[in-house]
């Protein structure tokens, strides 16, 4: 069993529509969760970082941490064809210097 | 955020020759960066753990002798790819802390022809 489990799609949705990702793990040692965007061809671009259970939000983007569970969520309210791309989540420990990425899901907004 | 600067973005190497790609932290101090390689459709896999005057620490089935890291400074570190083949072309991506927050290169598309 990986130690972080991504659905990896591919995700179509109509322009407007809200983008549901999300990631489960099996470590509760981690107490770090990122998620990441990553163009083709590009390095993955942070988008939001949490540390503790309960949303948070930025502009569009809600990441929801749910450390019972251990299962984390992103999700982007009116999606735009510019929000298509592959979205990576990821979590780390302080005590451990590795990150632990999930597979990636492959988004796509239709205009 | 942080700002993790790759380069080249991408080059085209014959078989054989070696290739260096650099990253730098730009607005910070990186003791530690983390070179990933990325095959298509696939997340990132980690390669070696760089430490600033040490040497790096390589992950399993990772070779130290091919993949040459290097971190001279607290904001530079190089991947020398020795004696490239064809099955080295991958996308090499590199990564720095703040903390917990992981800030990543532009990535660098390595052809082997």
């Amino acid at each position: 069993q990986k130690e972080v489990e991504q659905d990896p799609g591919p995700l179509s949705v109509p322009e407007g529509a809200i983008v549901s990702l999300n990631c489960t793990y099996s470590n509760s040692a981690f107490q770090y969760f990122m998620w990441y965007r990553q163009y083709s061809r590009k390095g993955p671009e942070l988008l939001m970082y949490t540390y503790s259970s309960g949303n948070k939000e930025d502009g569009r983007f809600t990441a929801q941490v749910d450390k019972s569970s251990k299962y984390i969520s992103l999700f982007i309210r009116d999606s735009q064809p510019s929000d298509s791309a592959t979205y990576l989540c990821a979590m780390i420990w302080v005590n451990d210097y590795k990150l632990s990425f999930g597979a990636g899901t492959t988004v796509t907004v239709r205009a | 955020g942080a700002v993790v600067s790759q380069h080249p973005s991408w080059v085209i190497c014959k078989s054989g020759t070696s290739v260096k790609i650099e990253c730098r932290s730009l607005d910070f101090q990186a003791t530690t960066m983390f070179w990933y390689r990325q095959f298509p459709k696939q997340s990132l896999m980690l390669m070696a753990t760089s430490n600033e005057g040490s040497k790096a620490t390589y992950e399993q089935g990772v070779e130290k002798d091919k993949f040459l890291i290097n971190h001279a400074s607290l904001t530079l570190s190089t991947l020398t790819v020795t004696s490239a083949h064809p099955e080295d072309s991958s996308f090499y991506i590199c990564s720095a802390r703040v903390f917990a927050e992981a800030f990543f290169g532009q990535g660098t598309r390595l052809t082997v022809v």
